[in-house]
């Protein structure tokens, strides 16, 4: 199947720096990419949905000069935490579909990236 | 709100029998549903899907059924290899163009 990437899979950084976090489809074009954020025991939470070439459409309470998001190719967005608190530690997976696939086709996600706030 | 609910946190099955895992969901306009594989600290694996057009999907060792009228769809494994063993979302969109709602998973043990 298709293949996303993500880097890194893990940071550990101090509070009040930034960290960015990078995802690339490896084989295929993707206009749309979507980012989601994973609490231990909790279920996936769409945080944004990445457009190419245009600005980030962000989910009700997700802030989004803290998140910042930048698609600028077809295989590559970045997710941007700035300023990051230790509330930010979470696991953010990344997740693009496959624009060659037709109307029906998954989703496919990257590894994830754990962050840890210190 | 949680448009799609897996009531059951978790399951365990013995190896080389059948794993059911049910998926509830609340919006009528959920057209495109999807059942993913994962484990701790990775991404989700796509397993399989299914659009609202039919009620069976068979890939392998898993299939998909899906009750529009109920608004049910459960994921049958049969035989369960103790390799099964991890958490399964289910996810719905009203487009599979669109974002995914998940459930909170159910956490499958596939005893030897």
């Amino acid at each position: 199947g298709a293949v996303v990437s993500q880097h890194p899979s893990r940071v550990i950084c101090k509070s009040g720096t930034s960290v960015k976090i990078e995802c690339r489809s490896l084989d295929f074009q993707a206009t749309t990419m979507f980012w989601y954020r994973q609490f231990p025991k909790k279920s996936l939470m769409l945080m944004a949905t990445s457009n190419e070439g245009s600005k980030a459409t962000y989910e009700q309470g997700v802030e989004k000069d803290k998140f910042l998001i930048n698609h600028a190719s077809l295989t590559l967005s970045t997710l941007t935490v700035t300023s990051a608190h230790p509330e930010d530690s979470s696991f953010y997976i990344c997740s693009a579909r496959d624009m060659g696939s037709g109307a029906s086709s998954a989703q496919y996600f990257g590894p994830g990236t754990r962050l840890l706030v210190l | 709100d949680q448009q799609v609910k897996q009531n059951s946190p978790s399951l365990s099955v013995q190896e080389g029998r059948i794993s059911i895992l049910n998926c509830d969901y609340t919006n009528s306009m959920f057209d495109y549903f999807l059942w993913y594989k994962k484990y701790p600290a990775e991404g989700p694996t796509f397993l399989i899907s299914i659009s609202s057009i039919k009620d069976k999907n068979e890939d392998g060792r898993f299939t998909v059924f899906l009750n529009k009228s109920a608004k049910h769809l459960s994921l049958h494994i049969v035989p369960s290899q103790p390799g099964d063993s991890a958490v399964y979302f289910c996810a719905a969109t009203p487009n599979s163009g669109y974002a995914l709602n998940f459930g909170k998973g159910t956490s499958l043990l596939v005893t030897p």
